[in-house]
């Protein structure tokens, strides 16, 4: 069993749909959680973080854990084309090893 | 704010030659430096960290290796270059516990 699960995609919506973006891991110990996006051929940059459980938001993201069912979620309000890109979850225990999910691809349409 | 320098940003390599990327970062002192590796499809691959100078923990076993002979630079080498070493490279650093930075990647086509 991976310690992060997450669903590759692609996952398609049309502009201004709200996307919901998800991970689950098996790691306990994990404490800070993070999403990440890619765009085609980059490395990946850093869009949200947490620490246990709780939501965060930042303009149209909102970044969810639920320590109790081990998952996380992003949730993109008013998706823009622009959005479209590869997600990737990651956690870690604290001590900076960073555990990645494969990542979802997400593609919204004009 | 750091900033992560990696290159080449694409590399063709024929089967059996070595290989040598190099990453380099400004911005913050004694980073902790990370090398991942990332197959289509399968995410983000640990593949050796760096918590100092000359101080490296692999992750898996492969047929590459690393070294940090300067604060803020961090190698990545083969000596054989093998088919399945194809991939996409990204060296990172971490600031803190939560913010890790990339550079924007080596895309490495063994053939």
């Amino acid at each position: 069993q991976k310690e992060v699960e997450q669903d590759p995609g692609p996952l398609s919506v049309p502009e201004g749909a709200i996307v919901s973006l998800n991970c689950t891991y098996s790691n306990s110990a994990f404490q800070y959680f993070m999403w990440y996006r890619q765009y085609s051929r980059k490395g990946p940059e850093l869009l949200m973080y947490t620490y246990s459980s709780g939501n965060k938001e930042d303009g149209r993201f909102t970044a969810q854990v639920d320590k109790s069912s081990k998952y996380i979620s992003l949730f993109i309000r008013d998706s823009q084309p622009s959005d479209s890109a590869t997600y990737l979850c990651a956690m870690t225990t604290g001590f900076q090893k960073l555990v990645f999910g494969t990542g979802t691809r997400l593609l919204v349409s004009p | 704010s750091q900033t992560i320098h990696q290159w080449p940003a694409t590399l063709v390599q024929p089967v059996g030659s070595p290989l040598s990327l190099e990453c380099t970062v400004e911005g913050t002192s004694n980073p902790n430096l990370y090398w991942y590796r990332q197959a289509a499809g399968r995410g983000l691959q640990l593949l050796f960290y760096s918590v100092g100078i000359g101080q490296i923990s692999s992750e898996v076993p492969q047929n590459l290796s690393a070294s940090r002979p300067q604060d803020r630079q961090f190698i990545l080498s083969s000596k054989k270059l093998l088919l399945s070493d194809s991939g996409f490279y990204l060296c990172a650093c971490f600031v803190y516990y939560t913010e890790a930075f990339f550079g924007q990647g080596t895309r490495l086509t063994v053939v």
